[in-house]
């Protein structure tokens, strides 16, 4: 089975920093996606980045961007230029499109400080 | 499109008390998944759809859950007898799987369910 591993229960960041969160996962596929979700107060589920297993380019969008190592098995989020409302929990998760069940880690809440 | 909408938002029941989620999902979207997420266990799958039609169920706690999709815009989650330890957050999801163009789940902002 797959499994995501979050180590960092909690970080924190102060405004406009940049902060990197962690996460590997295991599989013996291939040929899969990756994803962090970032869940607000609103406890409303949100996708952040999406990274393809296949392709070596690490995603970006704005000022989110991953470290997608392969071989590794590792996928960190960095959060650069930190706003007040990227607090939240932030959830790591592993899934093959074929057959649509992702797997979720546990999550790390994220403080911002002012 | 409005997402994925879930009703009621909260829910207080005592216990014994029949309860139902439901969950409209993306039109277009040929799979849908209830979570369950506590602080203990985190986000656990309870169960998914494919085209209306139970796929994995292996999450479903017990006897006392129950998840019906009778149509492709409609989905419920019946827990009976509810007891507190359901208290939870249940979120649906849905998704178009297959292919290059996953793009995960989009998930319906969730109905916390405290059962007294």
């Amino acid at each position: 089975a797959q499994t995501v591993t979050q180590s960092q229960p909690e970080m924190s960041v102060q405004e406009a920093e940049t902060v990197t969160l962690s996460c590997t996962y295991d599989t013996s596929e291939s040929d899969y996606y990756l994803f962090w979700y970032k869940q607000p107060p609103s406890r409303q589920m949100i996708l952040v980045i999406r990274q393809e297993a296949y392709k070596q380019q690490n995603a970006t969008e704005n000022r989110f961007s991953v470290n997608f190592q392969k071989a590794a098995k590792s996928f960190s989020l960095k959060i650069s230029d930190s706003q007040l409302g990227d607090a939240a929990m932030y959830f790591c998760a592993y899934g093959k499109g074929n057959n649509n069940d992702m797997r979720f880690g546990a999550g790390t809440r994220l403080t911002v400080k002012p | 499109d409005a997402g994925v909408i879930q009703s009621p938002r909260h829910e207080v029941t005592e216990m014994g008390q029949e309860v139902t989620l439901r969950c409209k999902p993306i039109s277009g979207h040929d799979y849908l998944f209830w979570y369950r997420q506590t602080m203990m266990r985190g986000l656990e799958l309870l169960i998914y759809f494919n085209n209306n039609v139970p796929i994995d169920d292996s999450g479903m706690p017990e006897d006392r859950f129950s998840a019906k999709m009778p149509n492709a815009s409609f989905s419920t989650l019946k827990i009976q007898p509810s007891e507190p330890r359901d208290s939870a957050v249940y979120f649906c999801a849905s998704s178009l799987g297959l292919g290059r163009g996953y793009y995960g789940y989009t998930f319906g902002s969730g109905t916390r369910l405290t059962v007294v």
